[in-house]
């Protein structure tokens, strides 16, 4: 399979635990993004990358989330002191620059916070 | 903050009948997307628009951007029960050399009941 892989699929976890999500994005891709998608709601814009570089982080990031991507290729998106108003899909996409603009989104990795 | 919206929210037809869902921007945007979910899915790509005016069509589905560059439609002719999922259009800014940002801005998606 050669497309956008997110592990894991569901984490469900106590208020105030720390979660780590992965993302793998297609090989070629040199874009990475991660969005929040609660029910009924689009798709919101958390972060993204341009290789390792982090090139924007919306403001609505509170400081417990934090993402990496080291070598410019997975990614991991870190959630720490979670909140039950965490709960939601997290949605990593990746893309080419030259191309269309077109995303690839992963499966999710839908998180429950008790 | 850039704001992306869509309407309606919900939209119930029979098989059959036609479909368009709206999308409009608080500001002029560089291009826009539009994807398909499907119930428990993810987000599927399906155009990207650029230019100010422009249609393009896909079999059953015509997609245009506004000449503002600030809105656009997505418009399904006679439905049929695999159109059912949720429509999410996105734009995304440019800076002035061209070069599109990476952030897409999604609205908040139409969701699509065909009943048969």
């Amino acid at each position: 399979d050669t497309g956008v892989s997110q592990d894991p699929r569901h984490k469900i976890t106590k208020r105030g635990q720390n979660v780590t999500f992965r993302c793998d994005p297609i090989s070629e891709h040199n874009r990475l993004y991660w969005y929040r998608q609660t029910l009924g709601q689009g798709p919101e814009f958390l972060t993204y990358f341009q290789n390792e570089a982090q090139l924007e982080k919306s403001r609505l990031l509170s400081d417990r989330f934090s993402a990496e991507r080291p070598k410019g290729s997975f990614s991991t998106l870190e959630i720490q002191r979670t909140e039950q108003g965490d709960s939601a899909m997290y949605l990593c996409a990746s893309s080419l620059i030259s191309n269309t603009g077109e995303l690839f989104f992963g499966e999710g990795s839908r998180l429950t916070v008790l | 903050g850039q704001q992306v919206m869509q309407i309606p929210q919900y939209q119930h037809v029979q098989e059959g009948e036609d479909f368009t869902t709206y999308c409009n921007s608080s500001t002029t945007l560089s291009n826009i997307q539009w994807y398909k979910q499907r119930p428990g899915g993810h987000p599927v790509f399906l155009i990207q628009l650029v230019k100010s005016g422009e249609v393009k069509k896909q079999k059953r589905l015509t997609f245009q951007f506004g000449e503002a560059k600030k809105n656009s439609s997505l418009h399904i002719t006679a439905t049929q029960t695999t159109d059912v999922g949720t429509y999410f259009c996105a734009g995304s800014l440019s800076n002035a050399g061209g070069t599109s940002y990476g952030k897409l801005t999604f609205g908040q998606g139409t969701i699509l009941t065909v009943h048969p």
